[in-house]
């Protein structure tokens, strides 16, 4: 079973407007951490939110929030005030604990953000 | 540049032939993380270093896969006997792991190969 979901391909939004990526999740774990990274076309991954299981605020960084709903498993990133330059692939990931403390991060399929003028 | 850094960016090789990547990170992470990005997907994870120690690699780590941390610092991907199927973007990411607490992982720009 995929254990990070994001069920749109693709999305388009107009410059200036706000926008929700959704991603839901799936873990057996108490304690996990939720991440979203933006990927633009030149490739790298570039870190935008983090949210832990345990926090009961919603994180903000900037024009980037997370909406955090644990008991529905979804995680989705709303970036407010859209720019040209926020179009790339957004990728939604989730890290569960393993043995001997590592956290290895599971990343979902991406969505492709397009922001037209 | 204190970000994460990854060399070469790009290679081409024929079927077959062995390619080596390296990847330097931030220089006070003493975590770091190789994964596979194919086309259409996100990051698989294949293996992450804590200092020169390599704790945990994925099944999809195959036996021509190698990677080594010699010293703690930089890293290096070897795949052997190189397969059309390896041709991939291979990120490194590092970050920051002390007193029970993980940060956020930090990417390098990626080494995209390709087979022929």
């Amino acid at each position: 079973a995929q254990k990070i979901t994001q069920t749109q391909p693709g999305m388009f939004v107009q410059e200036k407007e706000a926008v929700t990526l959704d991603c839901t999740y799936d873990t057996s774990d108490q304690s996990y951490g939720l991440f979203w990274y933006k990927q633009p076309s030149s490739g790298e991954m570039i870190f935008l939110i983090y949210q832990g299981s345990y926090d009961e605020q919603n994180a903000t960084e900037g024009r980037y929030s997370l909406n955090f709903q644990k008991a529905r498993k979804s995680a989705n990133l709303v970036i407010s005030a859209s720019q040209l330059g926020d179009s790339a692939m957004y990728f939604c990931a989730m890290r569960e604990r393993r043995g001997q403390g590592s956290y290895i991060p599971t990343f979902g399929r991406g969505t492709s953000l397009i922001v037209h003028p | 540049d204190t970000g994460v850094s990854q060399n070469p960016r790009h290679k081409i090789t024929k079927r077959g032939q062995n390619v080596t990547f390296r990847c330097d990170p931030i220089s006070e992470h003493n975590r770091l993380y190789w994964y596979r990005q194919t086309l259409g997907q996100g990051p698989e994870f294949l293996t992450y270093f804590q200092n020169e120690a390599q704790l945990e690699k994925s099944r999809l780590l195959s036996d021509r896969f190698s990677a080594e941390r010699p010293k703690g610092s930089f890293s290096t991907l070897e795949i052997q006997r190189t397969e059309q199927g390896d041709s991939a973007m291979y990120l490194c990411a590092s970050s920051l792991a002390e007193g029970g607490q993980t940060y956020e992982q930090y990417f390098g720009p990626g080494t995209r190969l390709t087979v022929t």
